[in-house]
C-alpha cells in the first residue's frame, strides 16, 4: 500500500531533550516537506526537500533540522525542543512534477513541557 | 499580511445549500493553486486544482481570479460528509519551487 508513514504518532517530552520525529514514504517520492500546523496558523512549512541531499527552508526553521540521506527517508530533528514547538506535525511526499498532488503521513501530536 | 488568507469561519448550512468559500493571495508571482480538505485534525487531502478557466468536479466548483488575487470554491447541494475544513493552497514562484503555502483553512459544518 502507497503511504507516508510517521513515528512517533504522539509524544510527550520536556524543554531541552533532543527527539526524532521519522517519516518514510514507499512511493518512490523525490519531494519531501515537513508542516507544522496550529490553530489559527493553519499549516506551515518547515523544511522541504526537492531530492537526496537536497534541503532548504520552509516558512519556519528555527529550531528544526532535517536530513535527506537516503530517498525515501526525511527525519525531523528537534536537537533542544522547547514549549513552542509544540503541534500537530505532518509529512508529506509527491513528484516534483506534481507538488500539488502531497500525500501526507497522519501526522505526529507533539508536546513539549 | 499573510500571504494565503482564507475566513477561518465556522461556515454552518443546512444539508442542500451552495456553500462558497474564498480565498486571497499577496503574491502576484504565484502560479498553481488548489484546494485541499481535512477531516477532523486528520492529514490534508488533495480536493482539486484550480484554473484560470475554472474547474468543476460534480458539486465541486473552483475558480481563480488572478487580477484580484483571489481564489475560491462552490459547494452545491451541501452534504453532511463535506463537513471539513477546506485548505487552499498556493505554489510560489513558476516551475517546482518545492515552496507551498497554506491558507488556515475554512471550517464547514453541514447540518441535518
Amino acid at each position: 500500500e502507497a503511504q507516508v508513514t510517521q513515528n512517533p504518532r504522539y509524544l510527550i517530552t520536556v524543554t531541552g531533550k533532543k527527539l526524532t520525529v521519522t517519516c518514510s514514504q514507499n512511493m518512490n517520492h523525490e519531494y519531501m516537506s515537513w508542516y507544522r500546523q496550529d490553530p489559527g496558523l493553519g499549516l506551515r512549512q518547515i523544511y522541504y526537500s526537492m531530492n537526496v541531499e537536497v534541503t532548504d527552508k520552509g516558512d519556519v526553521p528555527e529550531g528544526y533540522k532535517v536530513s535527506r540521506k537516503e530517498k525515501r527517508n526525511f527525519p525531523l530533528i528537534l536537537e533542544s525542543p522547547s514549549p513552542n514547538q509544540t503541534s500537530l506535525y505532518f509529512c508529506a511526499s509527491s513528484f516534483t512534477g506534481t507538488l500539488y498532488t502531497q500525500y501526507f503521513g497522519p501526522g505526529t501530536r507533539l508536546t513539549v513541557l | 499580511r499573510k500571504e494565503v488568507e482564507q475566513d477561518p469561519g465556522p461556515f454552518n448550512v443546512p444539508e442542500g445549500a451552495t456553500v462558497a468559500f474564498n480565498c486571497t493571495y499577496s503574491n502576484s508571482a504565484s502560479q498553481s493553486f488548489f484546494w485541499y480538505r481535512q477531516d477532523c485534525r486528520k492529514e490534508p487531502k488533495l480536493l482539486m486544482s484550480v484554473y484560470s478557466s475554472g474547474n468543476e468536479d460534480g458539486r465541486f466548483t473552483a475558480q481563480l481570479n488572478r487580477a484580484s488575487q483571489y481564489i475560491s470554491l462552490l459547494i452545491r447541494d451541501s452534504k453532511l460528509s463535506d463537513s471539513a475544513t477546506y485548505l487552499c493552497v498556493v505554489i510560489l514562484g513558476s516551475g517546482n519551487t518545492g515552496k507551498l503555502i497554506f491558507g488556515q483553512g475554512t471550517t464547514l459544518q453541514v447540518k441535518p
